[in-house]
């Protein structure tokens, strides 16, 4: 079973520009969460989606946005780029959402380094 | 979510075992015991997950107090492979959420 897929594996863009991220789950999951990490902050939560729908919200600014489509694919959206944007953005996938979640393990993929100049 | 507390750093030497020591004093009933480990420049990977009762899976063991307000992640013998950044979390059976809320974590070593 090919794993979580997160492309682009590299990204460079500058301050005020938007860029565009894309997580392929493993197949047959329906949960995406996103997850941003910085040496200062550690690994922080962004956001969650389950059947096309957000379930919840870590504490980030509106810049932050994200979909997931019918096929469980899901993408993020940084507007308005800033530097301290710059970071590994991950996504995991995991087969069950909400409560019944924590009884199941999240499957992490590679993530995609964004540096903004 | 409960939040937990683990040392900053641990060196082990290769081959023998390695218990890594996760304290969550405040963890509700409902709450499972998950550890993930994270190796350089990849994404976090699941090690092992457990409620009450003791686990083991292939890649490690994890002993849980009998009152629940600590546990034990034990990596059986040590390999150069093991050197990462281990997460105890917390995830709560009867809440919404279906995050991962990451701590610092424990730095391993592994020496040859």
């Amino acid at each position: 079973k090919a794993g979580v897929t997160q492309t682009p594996r590299y990204l460079i863009k500058t301050r005020g520009q938007q860029v565009t991220l894309s997580c392929s789950p493993i197949s047959g999951h329906r949960s995406v969460s996103w997850y941003q990490q910085t040496p200062g902050q550690g690994l922080q939560f962004l956001f969650e989606y389950f059947s096309e729908t957000q379930r919840n919200k870590g504490n980030f600014p509106g810049r932050f946005s994200g979909r997931q489509f019918s096929n469980s694919r899901s993408e993020m959206n940084v507007s308005t780029l800033e530097l301290g944007d710059s970071a590994l953005y991950l996504c995991a996938s995991s087969f069950l959402s909400t409560g019944l979640a924590a009884n199941n393990e999240q499957f992490f993929g590679p993530g995609t380094r964004l540096t903004v100049l | 979510d409960a939040k937990t507390t683990q040392p900053n750093s641990m060196e082990s030497n290769e081959e023998e075992p390695v218990h890594l020591p996760c304290n969550h004093s405040t963890i509700s009933g409902t709450d499972y015991i998950h550890w993930y480990l994270q190796l350089p420049s990849q994404g976090p990977e699941y090690v092992i997950h457990g409620l009450t009762s003791n686990v083991n899976n292939r890649m490690a063991s994890l002993a849980i107090a009998e009152d629940r307000k600590s546990s034990t992640l034990i990596l059986h013998r040590a390999t150069l492979r093991d050197a990462a950044v281990y997460y105890c979390i917390l995830r709560d059976d009867g809440g919404s959420q279906g995050n991962l809320i990451f701590g610092k974590g424990t730095k391993l070593s592994v020496k040859p």
